[in-house]
């Protein structure tokens, strides 16, 4: 019984290039989350997206950063022209259900470095 | 915007002592979750208390959820150097979608 994969585990790229980090849920699981983890700091929300919808996407930058959940194959997280200040650890997330109140499976992250 | 605060921030103690870590908030969470990380993976859920007052156990680790559900408190006795790691504790907020994670502790236990 896999858990939440996510691939790549670490992605170098230059500025100005773009990004992509998949993650694919625990089987029998429609609810994803990304969140973000900067350098010493905690973990903060970015989206939340059931297959092929976007439900909260209130932590996200409004440039440059989309999310898809599609009918098949795993959740994307894209990140197009790459700043420095997006290097970051990039962690999914997954649940059976819509309800927060009793926590998620996350997955090994995908670490970004840009250069 | 809901926000938690977690003390202290760094812990380095002698295996076999006792601790106690906080979580603490102005804002009221439909639950309070703990997480453990290591170096290099994502975290991974230890415990999740949901009624004001509640208490868990898990061997050597309680939890405490506040009357208020507003703070929490974990506790280990007896730590043991596989205890090291970065402790998160994380609310769920009452509406919506999302957990708010405070900044962490991170757990040294030196043999």
């Amino acid at each position: 019984n896999a858990g939440v994969m996510q691939n790549p585990r670490h992605l170098v790229r230059r500025r100005g290039q773009e990004a992509r980090l998949r993650c694919s849920p625990m089987k029998g699981h429609s609810h994803v989350y990304w969140y973000r983890q900067l350098p010493e700091e905690g973990l903060k929300f970015m989206v939340y997206l059931q297959k092929e919808n976007i439900i909260d996407e209130s932590g996200m930058p409004k440039e440059r950063f989309s999310a898809e959940f599609p009918k098949e194959g795993p959740s994307i997280l894209r990140i197009q022209q790459v700043v420095r200040g997006d290097s970051a650890a990039y962690f999914c997330a997954s649940s059976p259900i819509a309800l927060t109140v009793f926590g998620y499976t996350f997955g090994s992250g995908t670490r970004l470095t840009v250069v | 915007t809901q926000l938690l605060e977690q003390s202290p921030q760094f812990l380095s103690i002698q295996e076999g002592e006792n601790l106690t870590v906080y979580c603490n908030s102005s804002s009221v969470f439909s639950s309070l979750q703990w997480y453990r990380q290591e170096p290099g993976e994502g975290p991974v859920l230890l415990v999740t208390v949901v009624t004001g007052g509640e208490v868990k156990k898990l061997k050597r680790l309680t939890f405490q959820f506040g009357d208020a559900r507003k703070d929490s408190s974990l506790h280990i006795t007896a730590a043991q150097p596989g205890d090291t790691g970065l402790y998160l504790c994380a609310g769920a907020e009452t509406s919506g979608s999302r957990l708010t994670f405070g900044e962490g502790t991170q757990l040294t236990v030196n043999p």
